[in-house]
Formats: C-alpha cells, sequence, structure tokens
C-alpha cells in the first residue's frame, strides 16, 4: 500500500465549477500536510499548508481529518488555469525534512 | 536569478554510460534534497543534505548513484553505468530549515533518458 494515496482522476469540469481532490495516508505519526501543483513537465509547487483547524486560501480551502487519516482540497470558481496535477503531500515526524508525495491528481478545467 | 537552478534541464545517455547532474540551491538554504520522479507518479526522496553532510540516503539510491555536496552550496548526482529504468526527471529542492514552517523550493528538474 502506497503511503499517500490519491484518486488519479482526471477530473474535467467547467470553468466556475467547485471540485475537491481527497487523499488519504497510511503513517498515523505524520507531522505536516501540503497540497502542491504541478504544471505539465514542471516542477512540484507549494499550493498551501494544511493545519489541522482547516485553512482558506482564496478559493482554495484545504481540510485535516486526522482521526481519518485523511485530507481533502476544495477548488471554488475554476478557472482555465487551475489545469494541472495536485499532489497531496505528507512529511512524517520522525524525518522532518523528508516529503511523501501521492501520485497526484489530474485536474482539467474546459471553458 | 534566486531560485534553484538544475543543470542540464534534458540528458539523453546510452545504456551503460555515467552521468552527472548539477544543482544550485538558494544561496541561503543550507538544506538540499535529491527526488525522482517518473511519469504518472509523484517524486521519490533519493537524499537529503545539511550543508555539506548527506544525512539520509533512500534505499531507492542504488550503488550505482552517488550525491554529493562539497562544500555546502552546490550539489551533484552522478548514475554510473546508467539503466533504462533510470530514466526521470530529476528533481533537487532546497530549504532553510526543516518543517512544516519551511518552504521547499523545487528546481525546474534534469530530465533523463536512456537509450
Amino acid at each position: 500500500r502506497k503511503e499517500v494515496e490519491q484518486d488519479p482522476g482526471p477530473f474535467n469540469v467547467p470553468e466556475g465549477a467547485t471540485v475537491a481532490f481527497n487523499c488519504t495516508y497510511s503513517n498515523s505519526a505524520s507531522q505536516s500536510f501540503f497540497w502542491y501543483r504541478q504544471d505539465c513537465r514542471k516542477e512540484p509547487k507549494l499550493l498551501m499548508s494544511v493545519y489541522s483547524s482547516g485553512n482558506e486560501d482564496g478559493r482554495f480551502t484545504a481540510q485535516l481529518n486526522r482521526a481519518s487519516q485523511y485530507i481533502s482540497l476544495l477548488i471554488r470558481d475554476s478557472k482555465l488555469s487551475d489545469s494541472a496535477t495536485y499532489l497531496c503531500v505528507v512529511m512524517p515526524t520522525d524525518s522532518s525534512y523528508k516529503l511523501i508525495f501521492g501520485s497526484g491528481t489530474r485536474l482539467l478545467v474546459r471553458p | 536569478d534566486t531560485g534553484v537552478s538544475q543543470d542540464p534541464r534534458h540528458k539523453i545517455t546510452k545504456r551503460g554510460q555515467n552521468v552527472t547532474f548539477r544543482c544550485d540551491p538558494i544561496s541561503e538554504h543550507n538544506r538540499l534534497y535529491w527526488y525522482r520522479q517518473t511519469l504518472g507518479q509523484g517524486p521519490e526522496f533519493l537524499t537529503y543534505f545539511q550543508n555539506e553532510a548527506q544525512l539520509e540516503k533512500s534505499r531507492l539510491l542504488s550503488d550505482r548513484f552517488s550525491a554529493e555536496r562539497p562544500k555546502g552550496s552546490f550539489s551533484t548526482l552522478e548514475i554510473q553505468r546508467t539503466e533504462q529504468g533510470d530514466s526521470a526527471m530529476y528533481l533537487c529542492a532546497s530549504s532553510l530549515g526543516t518543517g512544516q514552517d519551511y518552504g521547499y523550493t523545487f528546481g525546474s528538474g534534469t530530465r533523463l533518458t536512456v537509450v
């Protein structure tokens, strides 16, 4: 079983739609959580950190459920420029320098 | 340019040849990481440096792989006797510290194709 699991998609949505991605992780001792965005053939870039209380950054909302070992990302009012792969990332407590990536969920926003 | 630089951007090599990649981190970042990403997968951790010390090597890093950061600044990743399975994007990242409060900046990567 992979340490971080995501639905690969693709999610194909119209502009303006709301879309949600989910991610589960297997290591209950994980310390920190992130969502990264990766455009085709580019490097991953940090989208947002995920905090236990949940956090929002503009159209993006991230939630963490430690009991269920589940992380989510909600994108409201999708833009064409949101088309990318979204990577769920976990940082273990015992190696707080290492990022464990999921395989990513691909989002396609159509006009 | 104040980002993480990687060179070359692309490398095509014949099976059995040796290749070396270079990473120049953000100048004030003392932490440096190498990751490998294959098609359809997320990046996988390979190794971690704090200054010039290599503190962890993944089991993914076979004996054919070696990484160095001799003066705590730039780093090199060498692959000896390349195999087709080594074809991947090799990503370098750097950070000022570790943990959630420190952002990791990735370079654009070196795409290796072994033919």
